[in-house]
């Protein structure tokens, strides 16, 4: 059973400082990793995405991936109250397999 | 450059009626996948057709179908609904490339509610 794993909080992280999310999968074969984040009620909107080990820097969003871990992260800098919503990490190997999500709350 | 788009975004039935729900992907996508997403979970994968052939398919019962038109545009039915197909129905649309695929943009979903 393929799975991706995701604590799913609340996190509440106060404005101005960094969000950390972690996501583990199951499947070693898996080549793509995602993070989307969803606010309520809406669809999934893509924020990164990543294919190799390392670090990854978009603005203030940093995905990390460790694949002998078979870890990924995601980094929110300068954490800001619209940051708050629900992000999900998904595996791709063949078909994208869904994490259910880690709920982030910002305090202002 | 229009995006994902579904349709209906609202939609109310009644147990054992059917539905269609509809999505047209991103221009120059070949690849659509449906997705279940039930309050407070990730999104289950339910079909996925690239080139108008199914090309995986998650664990859901024979009540779900979908079919993929030569536009790329798809459809996903589903028969006799239950109160339990309740939920966001979400389309992705990706471009599949080898080794793996390009990021996967969804529509705006489908909230399907049973009564």
């Amino acid at each position: 059973q393929k799975e991706v794993e995701q604590n799913s909080g609340p996190l509440s992280v106060p404005e101005g400082a960094i969000a950390s999310l972690n996501c583990t999968y199951s499947d070693r074969g898996s080549q793509s990793f995602f993070w989307y984040r969803q606010y309520s009620g809406k669809s999934p909107e893509l924020i990164m995405s990543i294919y190799s080990n390392g670090d990854k820097e978009d603005g203030r969003f940093t995905a990390q991936l460790n694949k002998a871990s078979q870890y990924v992260s995601l980094l929110i800098r300068d954490s800001q109250p619209s940051d708050s919503a629900t992000y999900l990490c998904a595996a791709f190997n063949y078909q994208l397999i869904w994490g259910a999500g880690t709920k982030l709350i910002i305090k202002p | 450059d229009a995006g994902v788009t579904q349709s209906p975004t609202h939609l109310i039935k009644t147990r054992g009626q059917h539905v269609t729900l509809r999505c047209s992907p991103i221009s120059g996508h070949k690849s659509v996948s449906w997705y279940q997403q039930v309050l407070g979970q990730g999104p289950q994968f339910i079909f996925q057709y690239y080139e108008k052939e199914e090309r995986g398919r998650g664990n859901f019962p024979d009540r779900f179908s979908a079919r993929q038109f030569p536009n790329y545009s798809s459809e996903l039915n589903v028969n006799a609904l239950l109160l339990g197909d309740s939920a966001l129905y979400l389309c992705a649309s990706s471009t599949l490339v080898t080794g793996g695929i390009t990021e996967a943009f969804f529509g705006q979903g489908t909230r399907l509610t049973v009564v």
